[in-house]
């Protein structure tokens, strides 16, 4: 089975930066994802790694270590607009299982002015 | 912009009623995926379908719930007889998936469902 953990909320002021962390339990895993859906909204899709590292884009990076199950996402230079819910995502490995994914509970976001 | 499309957008329904979900992946996908969204439970895989045929509906409760792909362009998610415990956001999403590489999933703008 699977199991993803991530903190439920994270409250920061405009312009500072928010590491949301996310450990995961997989008995097969192919990559971790980060989406962002704002209130009423849908999920969209922000990063993705397969590898360890970081993976930069924009203001948004991502961070994935394999070896520790672990992986973060980390926001720049916050803006009111990014007050939203972030869940990581872990890709299934199974074959028959291509494009599954696994959410985490979500982490809300609050930026404050 | 091609954007998957989800109607009704918005359905108040009485419990016992049928009730039917439609969703226009993006042309050209070839995985469809529903998902529903609570408080409580968050985000869960109901089913999913690849080349229309379905891989997985693990996550949906059999006696209620079916979900089919009639054409390339349709997919539908069925509640019949629905309840109060269905009130929630059901999302559609499609991606163009191959295995090897990573392809995100575009999700639809949802169905909000109340079941009264």
């Amino acid at each position: 089975g699977q199991s993803l953990e991530q903190p439920s909320e994270v409250t920061a002021v405009e312009g500072a930066i928010v590491q949301i962390n996310c450990t995961y339990q997989t008995s097969g895993f192919y990559g971790l994802s980060w989406y962002q859906q704002h209130d009423g909204g849908a999920p969209t899709f922000l990063s993705y790694n397969a590898l360890d590292g970081l993976e930069e884009t924009g203001r948004f990076s991502s961070f994935l270590s394999r070896s520790d199950s672990y992986g973060y996402l980390l926001l720049q230079e916050l803006q009111m607009k990014d007050s939203a819910s972030y869940f990581c995502a872990v890709r299934d490995l199974s074959t028959d299982s291509w494009g599954k994914l696994q959410f985490g509970a979500g982490t809300q976001v609050v930026v404050t002015p | 912009d091609a954007r998957v499309t989800q109607t009704p957008r918005h359905k108040v329904t009485e419990m016992g009623q049928e009730v039917t979900m439609r969703c226009q992946p993006i042309l050209g996908h070839n995985t469809v995926f529903w998902y529903r969204q609570t408080m409580m439970q968050g985000l869960e895989l109901l089913a999913y379908f690849r080349n229309r045929a379905p891989l997985d509906d693990s996550g949906m409760p059999k006696d209620r719930f079916s979900a089919e792909m009639p054409d390339a362009t349709l997919a539908t998610l069925k509640i019949q007889p629905s309840e109060p415990r269905d009130s929630a956001v059901y999302f559609c999403a499609s991606g163009q998936v191959g295995q090897g590489s990573y392809n995100e999933q575009f999700f639809g703008p949802g169905t909000r469902l109340t079941v009264l």
